[in-house]
């Protein structure tokens, strides 16, 4: 079956410490994004990647980073000058002639 | 700046009766409207989209209208399921400036509760 596969399900982190959030398609698609998700609120974007080894910045990039070294990978590093990195975390991909997202089922990422 | 907003958090209605949440946006240069239906812990699913050529567009229970000149879109569920519960995201997809790049921009979400 083909998706996408958003590793671990949960993750804990300690003030300080970077942490990498695992994204995988095998949908063949090419363009992948990271959004976060907070109560109350929709989902915002943090990074984008339309092709193979370029991505950019979405609305609250700042303390993220990203690489996209191959099509199906996309991790997404929540570093430690992110100030609120307690959230659901998102991947989705998308084919290149549609304009809907597949997802992932997400992390959730909490900072102790 | 919002740009896509969905005022009401969240909705209650009785199993049987129709469904209608509202989603507003600013920006002209979106041109294409996505529904997404969301349970907690998991990521959303596509449920609906239109054009911004449409009007209407109906998929089983579900039925998106959009007004343009308001720049306002609805999702009508009829007959509302319990099953239907769940967090309803409302996007909107515009193209970036870097050539076939999109983007899609979602509402904050609302929490429809379909009472049996």
């Amino acid at each position: 079956d083909g998706g996408i596969t958003q590793s671990p399900k949960y993750l804990f982190r300690k003030e300080g410490q970077n942490v990498t959030l695992s994204c995988e398609q095998n949908l063949n698609h090419d363009a992948m994004y990271w959004y976060r998700q907070d109560p109350g609120q929709g989902l915002r974007l943090i990074y984008y990647s339309q092709i193979v080894n370029d991505f950019q910045k979405g609305d609250i990039a700042e303390g993220y980073s990203v690489s996209r070294e191959k099509k199906e990978s996309f991790p997404l590093t929540v570093t430690s000058a992110q100030k609120n990195p307690t959230a659901f975390y998102l991947c989705a991909s998308r084919e290149t002639a549609n304009y809907g997202y597949t997802f992932g089922s997400g992390t959730r990422l909490t900072v102790v | 700046d919002q740009q896509v907003k969905q005022n009401s958090p969240s909705l209650s209605v009785q199993e049987g009766r129709i469904s209608i949440l509202n989603c507003d946006y600013t920006n002209s240069m979106f041109d294409y409207f996505l529904w997404y239906k969301k349970y907690p812990a998991e990521g959303p699913t596509f449920l609906i989209s239109i054009s911004s050529i449409k009007d209407k567009n109906e998929d089983g229970r579900f039925t998106v209208f959009l007004n343009k000149s308001a720049k306002h879109l609805s999702l009508h569920i009829v007959p509302s399921q319990p099953g239907d519960s769940a967090v309803y995201f409302c996007a909107a997809s515009r193209t970036l400036s870097s050539g076939s790049a999109r983007q899609l921009t979602f509402g904050s979400g609302t929490q429809l509760t379909v009472l049996p």
